[in-house]
């Protein structure tokens, strides 16, 4: 059972938005900034967001993370079926001085 | 480019040793921490612990802390993940990560990893 909780999976059209929440508490997404990671099928995790809302070079603009109190979302507009991937949320717990990772949001775009 | 890249494909039996590694390229490498992160079968991404090639600080997921080592040779740009004995639970895919660790005027604390390594698949069996 991760301490971030994330939906274990999510579903949409092509085109259509989505959105991935990663719930936590004050020690960690409520007071530290939040990163989202995306796995495509048999590959490593890409950085998708850092710093809670900024994308690193080459991540589309379809790609945009945000926060509120203690949990943080991923939202991915203009779907792809190319974006079929497990998304991952991350961050810092300041009371455990750990990295901690969400379990993970599997996406079908249908 | 920065890029990272691990060592191969590993078959160990139980009870055997092994170190696989991590080699960066196309940024300097002391700057930066490197992470390691467990993926087994099927599951999703575990923390194993960070370290600071330059004086090699190394901290440890409490889940990992004794059960691996973590070292780094920063004249060749390489991190290691290591297990003295292993065990057939040590069967997954392991990633090596560069890791930006810092914190703010407000005393948030930010965290995140990439690039990633391709990943090293350990199995373990008899």
């Amino acid at each position: 059972q991760s301490v971030l909780t994330q939906p274990p999976s999510v579903s949409a059209a092509p085109g259509q938005k989505v959105t991935i929440s990663c719930s936590g508490s004050s020690s960690n997404v409520g007071n530290n900034y939040v990163s989202w990671y995306q796995q495509l099928p048999g590959t490593a995790p890409k950085l998708l967001i850092f710093d809670t809302n900024k994308r690193p070079s080459g991540i589309p603009d379809r790609f945009s993370g945000s926060k509120s109190g203690t949990s943080a979302t991923l939202a991915i507009t203009g779907l792809q079926t190319g974006d079929e991937a497990d998304y991952y949320c991350g961050t810092w717990d300041s009371s455990l001085s750990v990295v901690l990772f969400g379990g993970g949001t599997s996406l079908t775009v249908l | 480019e920065v890029q990272l890249v691990q060592s191969g494909t590993e078959v160990k039996k139980p009870g055997e040793s092994l170190k696989i590694s991590c080699k960066g390229s196309g940024y300097i490498f002391t700057n930066y921490w490197i992470g390691w992160v467990r993926q087994m079968p099927g599951k999703g991404l575990e923390w194993m612990g960070i370290i600071y090639p330059d004086d090699s600080d190394t901290r440890y997921s409490p889940s990992f802390q004794g059960q691996v080592t973590i070292s780094a040779d920063k004249s060749i740009s390489t991190a290691y993940l290591q297990w003295s004995s292993l065990k057939a639970s040590d069967t997954a895919m392991y990633f090596c990560a560069r890791h930006y660790f810092g914190v703010d005027g407000s005393g948030s604390e930010d965290s995140w990893f990439g690039p990633w390594g391709q990943g090293t698949l350990v199995t373990v069996s008899s």
